[in-house]
C-alpha cells in the first residue's frame, strides 16, 4: 500500500503560470481533501471531494479548481498562480464510517510562486 | 464556523521534561477531536483521537490528551520528551456529521527539544 501520493514535492512557477498538483490513493477512500499549510496558520482546507463526482470547497477555494473522476486520483489545479499560493500543499483522504475525521496524509507539495 | 486556538507557538523543553499543549476549540455540537505531528521533512500523522468514552486517550509514543467539555478543550500531555519529539503539532477538530469528514486545524506548535 502506497497510501497518499503526492506529485511533484517542489515546484517553482512564475506569477500567471498554471499547473496541477497530483494527488492519488490506494486505500479506496471516498472522501479526498486538500488542504495548505502556512506559517502559523496550520491547515486549510482548500477543496474536498466526498466521492467520485463530486466536489465542494473548503475555506480557501479561490484560486484553485478540482475534478474527481475516479475514486483514487483527486488532482488540484492553480489556474494563474499567485505569491500568495505559496504554501505546502497535502492531500489527504479518509472513509466515513468507525472513525470519521481521521484522515491520511500524504507527503506534501512544496509550491513556491514568484 | 468552527475554529481551534494553540495558544503556545512555540515549545522549547529539555528532555526528560514534562509536556502540555494547548488546545481550545469552539463549536456548539459535538466534536471528534485529534492530534497530529509533522515531524522535520515528514507529512502529518495522527498522534491520537478522541471520538467518545472515557476523556482521556493515550496514543502513540507515549503522548495523552484529556477532553474537558466544560472547557472546549483537548490538552496534549507527555510525561517525559525525548530529543525525538521535536517536531509541529497540531490540534485538529471535526464536527460529527461533518460532510466529508473534514477537519479544522489550529496553528501549530513548534516544539523543540533539547538534547
Amino acid at each position: 500500500n502506497a497510501g497518499v501520493t503526492q506529485t511533484p514535492k517542489f515546484q517553482v512557477l512564475k506569477t500567471g503560470q498554471s499547473m496541477t498538483l497530483q494527488c492519488a490513493q490506494d486505500m479506496n477512500h471516498e472522501y479526498m481533501s486538500w488542504y495548505r499549510q502556512d506559517p502559523g496558520m496550520g491547515l486549510r482546507l482548500i477543496h474536498y471531494s466526498v466521492g467520485a463526482g463530486i466536489t465542494d470547497q473548503g475555506e480557501v477555494p479561490n484560486g484553485y479548481n478540482v475534478s474527481r473522476s475516479t475514486t483514487e486520483d483527486f488532482p488540484l489545479r492553480l489556474l494563474s498562480a499567485a505569491p500568495s499560493q505559496t504554501s505546502v500543499y497535502f492531500c489527504a483522504s479518509s472513509n466515513p464510517g468507525l472513525y470519521p475525521g481521521e484522515q491520511y496524509f500524504g507527503p506534501g507539495t512544496r509550491l513556491t510562486v514568484t | 464556523a468552527q475554529s481551534v486556538s494553540q495558544h503556545n507557538h512555540h515549545v522549547i523543553l529539555s528532555e526528560a521534561a514534562s509536556l502540555e499543549l494547548g488546545c481550545n476549540y469552539s463549536y456548539g455540537g459535538t466534536v471528534n477531536l485529534f492530534w497530529y505531528v509533522q515531524y522535520p521533512g515528514q507529512h502529518l500523522q495522527l498522534l491520537l483521537k478522541y471520538f467518545s468514552g472515557d476523556p482521556l486517550v493515550k496514543g502513540i509514543k507515549g503522548f495523552e490528551a484529556e477532553f474537558i467539555k466544560s472547557k472546549f478543550s483537548f490538552n496534549l500531555r507527555k510525561p517525559s520528551v525525548q530529543w525525538s519529539d521535536t517536531a509541529e503539532y497540531f490540534c485538529a477538530v471535526n464536527p460529527v456529521n461533518n460532510a466529508g469528514n473534514m477537519l479544522t486545524f489550529g496553528g501549530g506548535t513548534r516544539l523543540m527539544v533539547k538534547p
